[in-house]
């Protein structure tokens, strides 16, 4: 079946580490996104890619980095720059193959211990 | 800036209707949409509205007034599964950008 997978559903980071979140889809989207969730609140958009080996700041970039080198591959980088990384992660990917409605990943958790 | 504003908390109880409101404010516009997401879950789609009017699914209707750059999301016939926070996205279409709303908490009652 079609969808969205984001690898590791937990994660836990320790103080100046890089870690990186996963987020493949195999809907043939061109658009993939990643958001930040912090605990009751809203999805804040880190970053952006519209097509392969393109991507554009969301709202709440610094300390974050992506790459799409592939259509099917989105992956995030937080990195030591990030002082608070401890959140809800969620990878997201809309395309005119699946009439334009978004498609979320189960998410990923990262905990800075 | 770009924003979109939705009230934090609503409650209901079973068998209800209850209408959640969206106003935004962004430099491009596609379409308006809305989701559900449970607490540890992912956000799951509700209703998507392109054009002004109304737009029936099931239990759920959602609205659009761009003139008003306004929406609505109406849920009838409540049921306690229901309970769950309600987003709204402005698709701001030339730019990509997905923007979403702060959420809000929807708690059923018996």
């Amino acid at each position: 079946d079609g969808g969205i997978t984001q690898s590791p559903k937990y994660l836990f980071r320790k103080e100046g580490q890089n870690v990186t979140l996963s987020c493949e889809q195999n809907l043939n989207h061109d658009a993939m996104y990643w958001y930040r969730q912090d605990p009751g609140q809203g999805l804040r958009l880190i970053y952006y890619s519209q097509i392969v080996n393109d991507f554009q700041k969301g709202d709440i970039a610094e300390g974050y980095s992506v790459s799409r080198e592939k259509k099917e591959s989105f992956p995030l980088t937080v990195t030591s720059a990030q002082k608070n990384p401890t959140a809800f992660y969620l990878c997201a990917s809309v395309g005119q193959a699946t009439g334009n409605t978004i498609y979320f990943g189960e998410g990923s958790w990262l905990t800075v211990v | 800036g770009q924003s979109l504003e939705q009230p934090s908390e609503v409650t209901a109880v079973e068998g209800a209707i209850v209408q959640i409101n969206c106003t935004y404010q962004t430099s491009g516009f596609y379409g308006l949409s809305w989701y559900q997401q449970h607490d540890g879950g992912a956000p799951t789609f509700l209703s998507y509205n392109a054009l002004d009017g109304l737009e029936e699914t099931g239990r759920f209707s959602s609205f659009l007034s761009r003139s008003d750059s306004y929406g609505y999301l109406l849920l009838q016939e409540l049921q306690m599964k229901d309970s769950a926070s309600y987003f709204c996205a402005v698709d701001s279409g030339n730019t990509g950008k997905l923007i979403f709303g702060q959420g809000t908490t929807l708690q059923v009652k018996p």
